[in-house]
């Protein structure tokens, strides 16, 4: 059964105060790991698409990374319209849809 | 460019009664996907289907849930008798055809309470 494991479950940090959320997953032949942020009230929206360990996406102040085993989300230099909830899902093992993490709660102070 | 629509935005059922969830996908995509999002917990899968089709209801509760996704119109997942564990965020995401590499976008959820 695919898993996938988010962590921190909660991060505060301080407006320009970088640093990374994990999320492990275990699945059989992954086809693609993606991260969506998701608002309160809000549907979950599409960050990015990793698909083999080594791979690297960005966009602003967000970067994805993905190794074999877990992918990364680092945030540099965040900032209050940054706080959401970051959820990461695995897509493989055969089964249709998506396999969800419980999401890090990310709050930035200004 | 409509994403993906959802109606109710909140639903309130007293227990025994049915729920109808509405959801249109984006333009150009055929794969509709439900999910369910309780307090605490992530995103569960619960149902995938095509024009017409079921393609895997594994996550779909035996008793009292169903979905469609008619040739025509809206995909609708309906669950009948409704009890207070069935309160919720309903969450409908369609994509491209070639679903296992394509992300899924979100509609912004059916809020259902059950009183």
């Amino acid at each position: 059964e695919d898993q996938v494991t988010q962590s921190p479950e909660a991060l505060r940090l301080q407006e320009g105060e970088s640093s990374s959320l994990n999320c492990s997953y275990t699945v059989s032949g992954l086809r693609g790991l993606f991260w969506y942020r998701q608002d309160p009230g809000k549907g979950p929206e599409f960050l990015f698409t990793l698909y083999s360990a080594g791979e690297e996406k960005e966009k602003e102040r967000l970067k994805a990374t993905l190794t074999k085993k877990e992918s990364f989300l680092h945030i540099t230099a965040p900032k209050p319209e940054d706080s959401a909830t970051y959820l990461c899902a695995v897509s493989g093992g055969g089964a249709d849809g998506l396999t969800f993490g419980k999401g890090t709660h990310l709050i930035i102070q200004p | 460019n409509a994403g993906v629509m959802q109606n109710p935005r909140h639903l309130v059922r007293r227990r025994g009664q049915e729920a109808r969830l509405r959801c249109s996908p984006m333009k150009g995509h055929s794969h509709v996907y439900w999910y369910r999002q309780l307090p605490e917990e992530g995103l569960k899968f619960m149902v995938y289907l095509q024009k017409e089709n079921i393609i895997d209801e594994s996550g779909m509760p035996k008793e009292r849930f169903s979905a469609e996704f008619p040739k025509e119109g809206p995909s609708i997942l309906r669950i009948q008798q409704v009890v207070r564990g069935d309160s919720a965020a309903y969450f409908c995401a369609s994509s491209e055809p070639g679903q296992g590499d394509s992300p899924l976008h979100f509609g912004n959820g059916t809020r259902l309470t059950v009183t």
